[in-house]
């Protein structure tokens, strides 16, 4: 296992398409984190997943997005009706779970960058 | 409300200089943990340092030392005999407990320039 891995690397899109990105975790690691990141700014926490269970979405998560963690591996989000403010690096992590782990960092993919033209 | 707080937007060090770049929090959770990061140009996320709420000293890793406040809810990232690829952007991040459902919130960054 060679880490987080983000599919694609890059997706441009017209404005009103939807796009889906899909995020590998490292194996062991039952939590997976999403978070847009915008130019210069800190990542923002999107949603999370404990195995399949979404425990969290945030409020910048419109209904145009969504997020699944089917079998508690992979993820994916899906972006309907994408606008140009949608456009952002869209990061993935994930990080073993509970208390025990509670000092292990959470390890990040590549991330996927989306602009919406 | 603001959880991490970054309040450098940018620093400057000269190189071989050390540097200070500041990060409070706030939490209720009595169990959390800090993390730095570093964000070079290239976008990868690379984990740097953490403190739990309960360790008792502060955290060093290399060139990097944690100075934990506990009181003061700060966990400032000291960069010492700095380098010039150590211009990037740093993160605060923190993981609260279970109340705060185990989950890493990040703060704005500060863009790191090292001068040579």
């Amino acid at each position: 296992d060679t880490g987080v891995s983000q599919n694609p690397r890059h997706k441009i899109t017209k404005r009103g398409q939807n796009v889906t990105f899909r995020c590998d975790p490292i194996s062991e690691h039952n939590r997976l984190y999403w978070y847009r990141q915008t130019l210069g700014q800190g990542p923002e926490f999107l949603t999370y997943f404990q195995n399949e269970a979404q425990l969290e979405k945030s409020r910048l998560l419109s209904d145009r997005f969504s997020a699944e963690r089917p079998k508690g591996s992979f993820s994916t989000l899906e972006i309907q009706r994408t606008e140009q403010g949608d456009s952002a690096m869209y990061l993935c992590a994930s990080s073993p779970q509970g208390e025990e782990a509670m000092n292990t960092e959470a390890f990040f993919g590549q991330g996927t960058r989306l602009t919406v033209v | 409300a603001q959880k991490i707080t970054q309040t450098q937007p940018g620093m400057f060090v000269q190189e071989k200089e050390a540097v200070t770049l500041d990060c409070t929090y706030d939490t209720s959770d009595p169990s959390y943990g800090l993390f730095w990061y570093k964000q070079p140009s290239s976008g990868e996320m690379i984990f740097l340092i953490y403190q739990g709420s309960y360790d008792q000293q502060n955290a060093t890793e290399g060139r990097y030392s944690l100075n934990f406040q506990k009181a003061r809810k700060s966990a400032n990232l000291v960069i010492s005999a700095s380098q010039l690829g150590d211009s990037a952007m740093y993160f605060c991040a923190m993981r609260e407990g279970r109340g705060g459902g185990f989950k890493t919130i990040f703060g704005a960054g500060t863009r790191l320039f090292v001068k040579a």
